[in-house]
């Protein structure tokens, strides 16, 4: 089945650690994305980019790194985690603005905790 | 940046019921999309709804985008209906959403 596949699906990491979160897309979509989604709240954009070899700031971008080397690989990088980035993290893939349709589509999600 | 407004912040219904979820936004849009997240955590596509209207099964989606708001109603409730409701918006150049805080549904017996 065509989607977005993240790993892994949860992590606890110790404070100071690096980390790395995988995204892969098999639909094709130029754009990608990532989002936070932290208790009683909606999802923030952190990093997004919307074509291989772009990445741009979302509303959260502090303390992650993002690269874009393929069209289907998007994977976020903690350098040095802190126990505010414990979250939930989901990726999203869409077409580009400009085409007919630009629906985005989730991943199932990767629960991080961070002590 | 965009605001995002949904309504309301909690609703319980009982099965068989019908209900209307509201979102307001502050900016003209490029995309508009409905989700629900079940209680597993998972992101459920309902609808990517820019504007007018549409009908899947039980559930339809209006957008009055002159009027910046979208309506999501829900018939003849069941409990799998249950789980929090996004509506997430994009009014720039790059697709970027920005979501609302979501209406939690408890749909009981």
């Amino acid at each position: 089945i065509a989607g977005i596949t993240q790993a892994p699906t949860s992590q606890i990491l110790a404070a100071g650690r690096r980390m790395t979160l995988r995204c892969t897309q098999d639909m094709r979509h130029n754009a990608m994305y990532w989002y936070r989604q932290d208790l009683g709240l909606g999802l923030r954009l952190i990093h997004y980019s919307n074509t291989a070899g772009t990445t741009g700031k979302g509303e959260v971008p502090d303390g992650y790194s993002v690269s874009r080397a393929n069209t289907d690989d998007f994977p976020l990088t903690l350098a040095s985690a802190v126990p505010s980035q414990t979250s939930v993290y989901f990726c999203a893939s869409s077409d580009i603005p400009g085409t007919a349709n630009t629906e985005a589509f989730f991943g199932q999600g990767t629960r991080l905790t961070v002590v | 940046g965009i605001q995002v407004e949904q309504s309301p912040p909690d609703l319980i219904l009982q099965e068989g019921a019908n209900s209307t979820l509201r979102c307001n936004f502050s900016d003209s849009v490029n995309n508009l999309q409905w989700f629900h997240q079940n209680p597993w955590g998972q992101l459920i596509n309902l609808f990517y709804i820019p504007s007018g209207t549409k009908q899947n099964g039980r559930l339809s989606a209006t957008t009055v985008a002159t009027e910046r708001y979208s309506l999501l109603y829900i018939s003849s409730s069941q409990t799998t209906d249950s789980g929090v409701y996004f509506c997430a918006v994009d009014g720039g150049t790059a697709s970027k959403l920005t979501f609302g805080t979501g209406t939690r549904l408890q749909v009981t017996l």
